[in-house]
């Protein structure tokens, strides 16, 4: 399956411990978005990164969430000292060139976090 | 900020019958519309776009939209609603100078036999 892949599917944390959220574009995609999913809610752009490089990060919460996406290896999205508001569903998505563009983002089957 | 609003957050209908779900824009200047589909426990699957050629834009599953500038809207309609049909379905814009995929809130689409 060449898709996008995101690990793991399920995450389960109590408050104050670390999540981390993988995710692997499909090959030869080159950007990366994660977007969140809070119940009874639309998706929430989080962050728009490429390769070494945040483009657009001004959905990220101020605070304890960071992304990254490095030159070799998958983008990870990190959230310190959870919290039960971060209790959701992150999707990340993928596109060969500037999505933003197109609209034609390819996306993960995501990773619910629940935090305890 | 540029956005959309979809107008029930739950449909239902009957299998055979006509699915109409709806999408206003806004905006001053045609930017580009999408519609998602996600079924449960997937991520989000493409099922149309709109970028500025055919008004009527034909989708995926039978699914089509038409953007009516005059109304800002962007309904995605189904003649016949299949079971397979249940989702939630997801519209979507980018504002005309560019820029992050906008979502609406979702639709959930259920099917009744």
């Amino acid at each position: 399956n060449a898709g996008v892949m995101q690990n793991p599917r399920h995450l389960v944390r109590r408050r104050g411990q670390e999540a981390r959220l993988r995710c692997s574009p499909m090959k030869g995609h080159s950007h990366v978005y994660w977007y969140r999913q809070l119940p009874e809610e639309g998706l929430k752009f989080m962050v728009y990164l490429q390769k070494e490089n945040i483009i657009d990060e001004s959905g990220m919460p101020k605070e304890r969430f960071s992304a990254e996406f490095p030159k070799e290896g998958p983008s990870i999205l990190r959230i310190q000292q959870v919290v039960r508001g971060d209790s959701a569903a992150y999707f990340c998505a993928s596109s060969p060139g500037q999505g933003w563009n197109t609209g034609e983002l390819f996306f993960g089957e995501g990773s619910r976090l629940t935090v305890l | 900020a540029q956005s959309v609003t979809q107008l029930g957050s739950h449909v239902s209908v009957s299998e055979g019958a006509l699915v109409l779900l709806r999408c206003n824009y806004s905006s001053s200047v045609p930017p580009y519309l999408f519609w998602y589909v996600q079924y449960p426990n997937q991520g989000l699957q493409l099922l149309l776009k709109y970028t500025s050629a055919a008004t009527l834009v034909k989708g995926i599953n039978g699914f089509e939209a038409e953007f009516k500038k005059s109304e800002t809207s962007f309904h995605l309609t189904k003649p016949s609603a299949h079971m397979s049909d249940a989702a939630e379905y997801f519209c979507a814009v980018i504002p005309n100078q560019g820029g992050k995929l906008i979502f609406g809130q979702g639709t959930e689409l259920s099917v009744k036999p």
